[in-house]
């Protein structure tokens, strides 16, 4: 059973950019059986698919976020990562790591699997 | 681009009975349709894919139903560990979640 783990920063500054990881136990990141990816919750408000990387590092990125965001993995730490530039205070939410199981494409983006979240408030 | 829309956005019901949770789509998604619970606090839960799949160790009492642009959640008897916020989410291409409905108990 896999079990995911964000951490970094909670506070990142308007123009910053806000960069998270995820800690990856249960499984191994370099599987093909999984793909990993990043999903948000504004204070009070719903959730917001940001992207996914795949175990061939190919990536899907939310159309309204694609300019400011960028998906990687580092394998010798079993971990991927989230980068966004540029944030405001719309940016501020609960970021969550998540993984589905990558067993057919048309249930691509099912998230099987959830980090705890973290909160990340941007302000000066 | 797909929107999804819930309704209602919240509901009070009591225990025992049977509630339903409407999520429409703008175009035709076939039964590329998910739902997920979460709790307060917590992350969310996967309960159901191809609108009508459970996943396994759901309760019997959640169902899914519909295709192409309307679907429904039904809890057939609600149970007080039930309270929480739903969303639907349609996937395969561009993954996009509803505004989520949240449930009580009067």
């Amino acid at each position: 059973q896999l079990q995911l783990q964000e951490s970094g920063p909670g506070l990142v500054k308007p123009s910053e950019t806000l960069s998270l990881t995820c800690t990856v136990s249960g499984g191994s990141i370099s599987s093909s059986s999984y793909y990993w990816g990043w999903i948000r919750q504004p204070p009070g408000k719903g959730l917001e698919y940001i992207g996914t990387i795949y175990s061939n590092e190919n990536t899907y990125y939310n159309p309204s976020l694609k300019s400011r965001v960028a998906i990687f993995v580092d394998t010798s730490k079993n971990q991927f990562s989230l980068k966004l530039t540029s944030v405001t205070a719309a940016d501020t939410a609960v970021y969550y790591c998540a993984s589905g199981y990558n067993t057919a494409w048309y249930l691509d983006g099912l998230i099987d699997f959830w980090g705890q979240g973290t909160q990340v408030t941007v302000s000066s | 681009d797909i929107q999804m829309t819930q309704s209602p956005s919240s509901l009070s019901a009591s225990v025992g009975d049977r509630v339903t949770i409407t999520c429409r789509a703008n175009q035709d998604i076939r039964n590329y349709l998910a739902w997920y619970q979460q709790k307060p606090g917590r992350a969310p839960k996967f309960l159901i894919y191809a609108a009508s799949t459970l996943q396994s160790g759901v309760p019997s009492r959640f169902s899914g139903s519909g295709s192409g642009t309307e679907f429904t959640l039904t809890i057939s008897s609600l149970q007080p560990e039930d309270v929480a916020t739903y969303y639907c989410q349609k996937y395969n291409r561009d993954p996009t979640f509803g505004g989520g409905t949240k449930v009580d108990i009067k």
